[in-house]
């Protein structure tokens, strides 16, 4: 099956500080979503991105479909940003997300 | 704004029992999902439904796990007997299923989840 690989796998930042969160797959997708998980375990929609780019106040993402991959860039991390940010994909129609293995963030104030 | 509904939030339970969680889906999502999230690790399917069929239930260990969607709205997941091995964070996620409303039809939506502690 599809294989989804995030990196780096933790992260810490200064608050005020940007970052780029990568994620590669391993063949085409029909949907690719970000997800930020807070610390009470609920995942929260980010961003819905099989492709282009997108973006929602400090955050935005870019998905290069044909190159297998997508970036996440969050300016001026704030310590709410901390928690663990996954990227999920889905091969073909409406079958199940495929998760990464996430990138932990935590930023200082 | 529309969410996916589960409970209970947290379960403690000894090992041989019977537990059982609940999920609303959001309304009119025909599609809906069960994950379970071991710590540190990624939520991987247990099972998919389509309005009240099972789509896939290949990752369900049948030996002890049931699921079921009987009206294609609300769903149950139970685990019969509880293994220690069974702690984890049990998720729900629904999706519309079918295009239109101008939402991507596979875009998914997740609960708050239900924590299991198995002792």
């Amino acid at each position: 099956g599809i294989q989804v690989e995030q990196s780096p796998p933790d992260l810490i930042l200064q608050e005020g500080a940007n970052s780029t969160l990568r994620c590669n797959f391993s063949d085409s997708v029909n949907n690719l979503q970000w997800f930020h998980q807070n610390p009470w375990g609920q995942l929260i929609n980010l961003f819905y991105i099989p492709s282009g780019t997108k973006q929602n106040g400090r955050l935005s993402a870019t998905t290069v479909a044909t190159e297998r991959y997508s970036l996440l860039y969050i300016s001026s991390s704030q310590t709410t940003d901390s928690g663990v940010y996954f990227c999920a994909v889905v091969g073909s129609g409406n079958t199940p997300l495929v998760f990464g293995k996430g990138t932990r963030l935590s930023v200082i104030a | 704004e529309a969410e996916v509904a589960q409970s209970p939030r947290y379960k403690i339970t000894e090992k041989s029992q019977a537990v059982a969680f609940w999920c609303d889906p959001i309304s009119g999502h025909a599609t809906l999902y069960w994950y379970r999230q071991i710590l540190g690790q990624g939520p991987e399917l247990l099972v998919q439904f389509q309005d009240e069929s099972v789509v896939d239930d290949s990752q369900l260990p049948k030996d002890r796990f049931s699921a079921e969607r009987l009206k294609g709205v609300d769903s149950t997941l139970k685990i019969q007997p509880a293994e220690l091995g069974d702690s984890a964070m049990y998720l729900c996620a629904s999706s519309p299923g079918t295009s239109g409303n101008n939402a991507p039809y596979n875009e998914q939506f997740f609960g708050p989840g239900t924590r299991l502690t198995v002792l």
